[in-house]
Parts: C-alpha cells; structure tokens; sequence
C-alpha cells in the first residue's frame, strides 16, 4: 500500500539552528512533492513545489531536496526562529486516471526554542 | 478577494443524523478535496473531484457523501453511517492542468457529535 512517512516525534531546536525535517514514501510515483505549515486550528498554508526531476528548490530561508531513488524529500529552515513553531505536512500528487491525487503525510511538529 | 470558504466554523451533531458541511471557493480551480484531520494527526482524503459531476473515492470515503454540481462548490456529507464523525474538516482546491499546482485550504469545519 501507498503510505507517507514523516517524523511523529516533535523537533525541538534551538533558535539561529537548522531544522531539517524528513518525508519518507513508499509505492508512490509521485509527479512532485509538496510541502505545507500548518498552524493550530487553520487550514495548511503551501510552502514549497519540487518536481520530480528536480534535486532542489530554495525560497529564503526554506530548502527541500527530492530524491526520487531513495524515495525521500528533506526540509530545511536555516537561522530558525520562534515564529517557524509549527506542524509541517509534506503532500505528495500522483497522476492517476482521475487527475491528481493530493496525499499528505502525518506531519511534524517544530518548535523553535529561544 | 479569491479564496476558498468553508462554512460552518463549528458544528454539532446529534448521533444518528447526517449533516453537510460547506466548501464553496471563487478562484476558477477545477479540483477540490475533502479532508479528515484527528487531533495529532496528519489529512487523510475523504473525495476529491477534478471536475464537475464527477468525483473519486479517497482513503476513508466510508460514512460520507459529495456532490459537483457546480465548479465553485463541493459539499460533504456526513452521513450516520460514519461512526466516528467528530474531526477536523479541511477543503481544499488546485487549478489542473498547470505546472504550479499548491493547494488553497479553507479553515476547516470542527464537527462534533454530542
């Protein structure tokens, strides 16, 4: 079966560190990868788009590598900060017969500490 | 302004019966989704559809209805057959057929069976 793998264990780091999040899937084909925030209570917010034949993808202080061999994509925040305290969503859209699927995995949770 | 509206903010329901949940969006997108969220959890797909009259089963379709009866709305259903009904609701839209294709979430219904 398909299954979206991330982290369900929190990430607490310290501000002015990196945090690097994990996306791990399995029995996918994805056509790209996304990446979402999500705050308490609202809806996710998209982040970041990385296409499958695309190593990486930069937005300020945002990173995410797609590596489609080991079926993983990375995500990085550089010089956090309390404000980056959130769940982040990784979604995956596979092309099917009925046009695009949107799956999302079970999401981390960052807190940003001072 | 464009968005994606969900309606009601919160909603009970009495055990036994079915209750609908609104998703309407002005931004011209063809596809739309329901999601499920359980505290602590990631977005499981409930149905998706990628155009009117038209529209595909998710990963926990069991218990809940849609319509497409028009390319702004997408409604969800919960019917008495979903056991375990009290959740987060998420909406979501994509414009198909582009490259750049983040989804815009609305923000949320919270049901809960009383």
């Amino acid at each position: 079966s398909q299954k979206i793998e991330q982290n369900s264990e929190a990430l607490n780091i310290q501000e002015g560190k990196t945090a690097t999040l994990t996306c791990n899937y399995t029995n996918y084909s994805p056509a790209y990868l996304q990446w979402y925030r999500q705050d308490p209570g609202r809806g996710p917010v998209f982040l970041l788009l990385i296409r499958e034949n695309e190593k990486e993808k930069r937005k300020e202080r945002l990173k995410v590598t797609f590596d489609t061999t080991l079926k993983q994509s990375l995500f990085h925040i550089t010089a956090s900060q309390p404000a980056d305290s959130a769940t982040y969503l990784c979604a995956l859209v596979g092309l099917t017969g009925g046009g695009n699927k949107l799956t999302f995995g079970t999401g981390t949770q960052l807190k940003v500490e001072l | 302004d464009g968005g994606i509206t969900q309606s009601p903010k919160y909603l009970f329901r009495k055990e036994g019966q079915n209750v609908t949940l609104s998703c309407e969006q002005n931004l011209n997108h063809d596809a739309m989704y329901w999601y499920r969220q359980d505290p602590g959890q990631g977005l499981r797909l409930i149905y998706y559809s990628q155009i009117v009259n038209d529209f595909q089963k998710g990963d926990i379709a069991e218990g809940y209805s849609v319509s497409r009866e028009k390319k702004e709305s997408f409604p969800l259903t919960v019917t008495s057959a979903q056991k375990n009904p009290t959740a987060f609701y998420l909406c979501a839209s994509i414009r198909q057929g582009f490259l750049n294709t983040e989804a815009f979430f609305g923000q949320g219904t919270r049901l809960t069976v009383v």
